[in-house]
Parts: C-alpha cells; structure tokens; sequence
C-alpha cells in the first residue's frame, strides 16, 4: 500500500485563524480525498481533491471554507480557514487508484486540530 | 442513496476468542465494495479488509475475515483470536459502482478486548 504522510500530526489554534495541513504520499495516485471526522463521529467527505482544476465539494462543505490544492499526483493541501472550535476535529487524507489500480482507500494517519 | 449501519455501539470480548462486528448496508447498486477499518486511538484508519460485491468467496486477511451474505446485505467482520491491541473503532464502509466513487462510512463499533 502507499505511504501517506501528513502534517503537521496535531495543532492547537485560536479562533479566527487558518491552518494548511499537508498530505504527502510516496507514489502517484489517481484519486486523493479529505475527510473530517468530529468528536466521537464517523468520518465525513469533504471534498476530492483533483490534479491540476477544482476540488469537488460534498454538500456543506464550500470552497472558501476549505480550500484544496492539489498541484501534482503525489501532493494536496487542505486549508481549514476562519476557524472556530466547532472545526475541531481530526482530519484526513486518503488516496485511491494507485499506479496499478486498486479498489481501496488508504488513509494517511491524521491531522488532530483543536480549535481554543 | 447508499446507506450502512453498525448497530452495535460497544462490544467486549475476552483476549483469545473471536468476535463479529455487524455491518449491513443498503445500496441499489450491483457492483459495489465492501470495507473494514481500525481507528486505534491514535486516530489512524488502518484498512483490515476488502469484498467485492461479485466476489464468489469471502475475503480474508489473516485474523480478519469477512462474513459477506449478499441477499441479506450484511458484511460482517470476524477477528479470531483477539488480541489486546485490537481494541479499537471498527468502521464499516462502502463504496458503490465500482471505480474512483465516493465512500461512505458507518458510524462505528468500539471493540474492547479484556485480558
């Protein structure tokens, strides 16, 4: 399977403030997805990050909100902006359709954000 | 609409024995994947195991298999042998029509293993 790297692993922000998180991966992949999972919940799609044009957004999730990037096969960013403590949660990479294809999602291993 | 369910919130078992985790689900789709993840409190998902929807036989990962009854739309994990460190969320999953598709999750059984 890949390697999936994020970063950083777990902040503490203030309200009113932004933070990049970072997803790293060891080999090209097709497909990149983050996720938020909320306290004691289950893991919720926030968007699909695509090579090289616009995220795809699930409904609740918006762009200004969370803005992706996603300039190689390899890399994506999420940006969680305008934080409240209602954003705190962790939050996660997962990749898809490796060079060969596979019909699994493999997930990097978290960004815990708490939002004071 | 896709759809699953873990009706179990908690579930306990004694370090050795083996435990299901239930998991149904409710898709109009007929290719479809089936998954199970481990969320360590570390808050890792670790993928366990993967069904196809047209997979003759069960799937099977070493200690894990899993316990697909089509017509009933259930896919159920089994953990022979538990161990300490399996103590753990277990989230099941699904993935429809194949390819690069959207995956929903169910919202989890807490596995506690006891010594």
């Amino acid at each position: 399977s890949a390697v999936i790297s994020q970063k950083p692993s777990r902040d503490i922000c203030q309200r009113g403030t932004s933070l990049t998180i970072q997803c790293q991966v060891d080999s090209q992949v097709t497909m990149m997805f983050w996720y938020r999972q909320q306290p004691g919940q289950s893991l919720t799609l926030i968007a699909t990050a695509n090579q090289g044009s616009e995220a795809t957004y699930e409904s609740g999730f918006v762009i200004d909100k969370f803005p992706i990037s996603r300039p190689n096969l390899t890399f994506s960013t999420l940006t969680v902006s305008n934080m409240s403590p209602e954003d705190s949660s962790i939050y996660l990479c997962s990749v898809q359709g490796r060079i060969p294809y596979t019909d699994t999602q493999y997930f990097g291993p978290g960004t815990r954000l708490t939002v004071l | 609409a896709q759809k699953i369910t873990q009706t179990q919130p908690g579930m306990f078992v004694q370090e050795k024995e083996a435990v299901t985790l239930d998991c149904t689900y409710d898709t109009s789709d007929q290719s479809y994947g089936l998954f199970w993840y481990k969320q360590p409190s570390s808050g890792e998902m670790i993928f366990l195991i993967y069904q196809g929807s047209y997979d003759q036989q069960n799937a099977t990962e070493g200690r894990y298999s899993l316990n697909f009854q089509k017509a009933r739309k259930s896919a159920n994990l089994v953990i022979s042998a538990s161990q300490l460190g399996d103590s753990a969320m277990y989230f099941c999953a699904m993935r429809s029509s194949g390819g690069y598709q959207k995956v929903t999750f169910g919202t989890g059984t807490k596995l506690q293993v006891i010594p």
